[in-house]
């Protein structure tokens, strides 16, 4: 268990509307990501941070912001909803505890967004 | 191109039996390999690394070819809970970003 939260689990939202999305993890990771995962696409990057305040974008980073004002939380936010961003959204750390000098992802638990 | 490619299945054996994914990637620069697992409306997990000698987790091996850019995992004596979708990610560690295939759909029926 990576120690990795994500809330809200389960959200459904109208299209304009503002939503933000919150990560946490327990055990001062600097790597964390966001993804989504839609059928026929696997996972895709949207952001990733590498430490406080320091993120940059990902393959499908449009209509999308993140933040991290401390190690623990990374939060995701859509501006503006559209139906196009109905996903799941999975947050990720990375470690450095691999062998042969890997790097692993532990994944949350997905939060199920809905845009109607 | 897809930086990451697997055949989506479903593959569909007996218990018991044994069964090989294939992935391939287009990056010849792609510096780490790892399979995942991932059950239906749940996270995807590891389950194992992929080294360049190849490694073996109980009745799962990976292996890695980097001359034909592809990694395989053999799961022998199949049990009905290895159901699931394997996913094949590799790592460039550069930007520390991670590519993943669209996974593969294992259903082991008794």
């Amino acid at each position: 268990d990576a120690g990795i939260t994500q809330s809200p689990r389960h959200k459904v939202t109208e299209t304009g509307t503002p939503v933000t999305l919150r990560c946490h993890q327990t055990e001062n990771h600097r790597y964390m990501y966001w993804y989504r995962q839609d059928p026929g696409h696997g996972l895709r990057l949207i952001h990733y941070s590498y430490g406080v305040k320091d993120t940059d974008k990902g393959e499908v980073s449009d209509g999308y912001s993140v933040s991290r004002s401390k190690t623990e939380d990374f939060l995701l936010t859509l501006e503006s909803a559209t139906s196009s961003q109905t996903s799941v959204y999975f947050c990720a750390i990375e470690t450095g505890l691999g062998g042969g000098g890997t790097n692993e992802q532990f994944f949350g638990p997905g939060t199920r967004l809905t845009v109607l | 191109r897809k930086e990451v490619e697997q055949d989506p299945g479903p593959f569909n054996v007996p218990e018991g039996a044994t069964v090989a994914f294939n992935c391939t990637y287009s990056n010849s620069a792609s510096q780490s390999f790892f399979w995942y697992r991932q059950d239906c409306r749940k996270e995807p997990k590891l389950l194992m690394s992929v080294y360049s000698s190849g490694n073996e987790d109980g009745r799962f091996t990976a292996q890695l070819n980097r001359a034909s850019q592809y990694i395989s995992l053999l799961i022998r004596d199949s049990k009905l809970s290895d159901s699931a979708t394997y996913l094949c990610v590799v790592s460039f560690n550069t930007g520390n970003q991670f590519y993943f295939g669209t996974g593969t759909s294992l259903t082991v029926i008794p």
